[in-house]
């Protein structure tokens, strides 16, 4: 069975371009997780569906991320305009039940590693 | 969320039982304990959770003690392969449970 896949495994941009991650989560996980680790900082989450729903997105840091997951199924999350500070590596993670019900083990990708010069 | 605290890095040696304790003084009573490893260039993978005393499955051991204030993740025998950062979380939470990496605790295991 395939694991969860992100595209691309780089990206290198200039201040102000846009950028969109995809991540494909592992297929018949309703749940998709989003997260991102700075240089130097802890992975820090970033926001949740449930099927094509936001769940909770209280992690975006500003209105220059958003994430869709139409049709439930491949997530997307843009960065417009890119910033310096958003740098870092971009990890996407599935799971079949959402965590906070029993065992809450998700399934993560390698991650996106994304430098704004 | 309960905050965690674990150690920052550890040696061990090839063959060796590693065993790293993570500190979770205000666990709540329904928060469970999980451990994740992260590889170089990897996302992190699922490792054992528990609730408390003792759960063992192919690749870790967890022990929690009754007050549920700590928990030892053990690593039988380690190798070389084993060298990666190891993170302990803990929550559970109503509907939404947000996983909270600390720093994790980088282990290196020598020849």
């Amino acid at each position: 069975e395939a694991g969860v896949t992100q595209f691309p495994s780089h990206s290198v941009i200039e201040k102000g371009q846009t950028v969109t991650l995809r991540c494909d989560p592992i297929s018949g996980h309703d749940n998709l997780y989003w997260y991102r680790r700075v240089m130097g900082k802890e992975i820090k989450f970033l926001l949740h569906f449930v099927k094509e729903s936001k769940q909770d997105e209280s992690g975006m840091p500003n209105n220059r991320f958003l994430a869709e997951r139409t049709g439930g199924t491949y997530s997307t999350l843009k960065v417009q305009p890119a910033e310096l500070e958003d740098s870092g590596v971009y990890f996407c993670a599935s799971s079949l039940i959402p965590s906070g019900r029993g065992r809450h083990e998700q399934f993560f990708g390698p991650g996106t590693r994304l430098t704004v010069l | 969320l309960a905050k965690t605290t674990q150690p920052i890095s550890m040696d061990s040696y090839e063959g060796q039982e590693v065993n790293i304790t993570c500190s979770h003084n205000n666990i709540a009573t329904n928060d469970y304990i999980t451990w994740y490893q992260q590889f170089p260039s990897q996302g992190p993978r699922f490792i054992i959770q528990g609730y408390k005393t003792k759960v063992t499955n192919e690749v870790a051991s967890l022990f929690i003690p009754a007050d549920r204030k700590s928990s030892t993740l053990s690593l039988p025998r380690v190798s070389l392969s084993d060298t990666a950062v190891y993170y302990c979380l803990v929550g559970l939470s109503g509907g939404s449970y947000i996983p909270t990496f600390g720093r994790g605790t980088s282990l290196i295991v020598h020849p």
